[in-house]
């Protein structure tokens, strides 16, 4: 298995684009999660879905934030439009099941720079 | 609610020493507790958790950690460091009841460095 996939790796734009990040799970996971990594406020959970529904979305930091998850093997997190102070490093996990108590396998990361 | 407290974000070894990474939780129910390591421009990848039974959990590079529920801790220790140790560890726990949430709850990270 490939592992779960982000891309684009790296992503550089300019204040007031309109940024898509994009993940595939691993084939047969149930919950998929996204975060964001920053020295100042570390790892935070933004989204998670199970079974493509999303269960709890309060750490989307506010409106310009949105995600989606059409089918079990894609999802997207779209910022719109983008500020500077949303340059992260942003994660996406998979996991089998829905228990918490399975493993969350998480992708590369995507490093998002907005000048 | 649950929260993780680590204890030091930045811990130095030599070579060879001891490493103990401290870890507290907080929790109204049971929890399920996790380490996750990261290496530099990598995603985090599971050490070892925490479930039901055996307080003392085995991972992966010859970590372990032990469920001390009386002092709600759950440190993470390796008997000698090795240079590839260095990273970042994360600590985490979740709810045990499944209409609590089934997402992680990360302490802040501790930084290891190993000095040859």
């Amino acid at each position: 298995d490939a592992g779960v996939i982000q891309s684009p790796r790296h992503e550089v734009t300019e204040m007031g684009q309109e940024v898509t990040l994009r993940c595939k799970p691993i084939s047969g996971h149930n919950s998929l999660f996204w975060y964001r990594q920053t020295m100042m406020r570390g790892l935070e959970l933004l989204i998670y879905f199970n079974n493509n529904v999303p269960i709890d979305d309060s750490g989307m930091p506010e409106d310009r934030f949105s995600a989606k998850m059409p089918n079990a093997s894609f999802s997207t997190l779209k910022i719109q439009p983008s500020e500077p102070r949303d340059s992260a490093v942003y994660f996406c996990a998979s996991r089998p099941g829905t228990n918490s108590y399975n493993e969350q396998f998480f992708g590369p990361g995507t490093r998002l720079t907005v000048l | 609610a649950q929260s993780v407290t680590q204890l030091g974000s930045h811990v130095s070894v030599s070579e060879g020493a001891l490493v103990l990474l401290r870890c507290n939780y907080s929790s109204s129910v049971p929890p399920y507790l996790f380490w996750y390591v990261q290496y530099p421009n990598q995603g985090l990848q599971l050490l070892l958790k925490y479930t039901t039974g055996a307080t003392l959990v085995k991972g992966i590079n010859g970590f372990e950690a032990e469920f001390k529920k009386s002092e709600t801790s759950f440190h993470l220790t390796k008997p000698s460091a090795h240079m590839s140790d260095a990273a970042e560890y994360f600590c985490a726990v979740s709810a045990t009841i499944y209409n609590q949430g089934g997402k992680l709850i990360f302490g802040q990270g501790t930084e290891l460095s190993v000095k040859p």
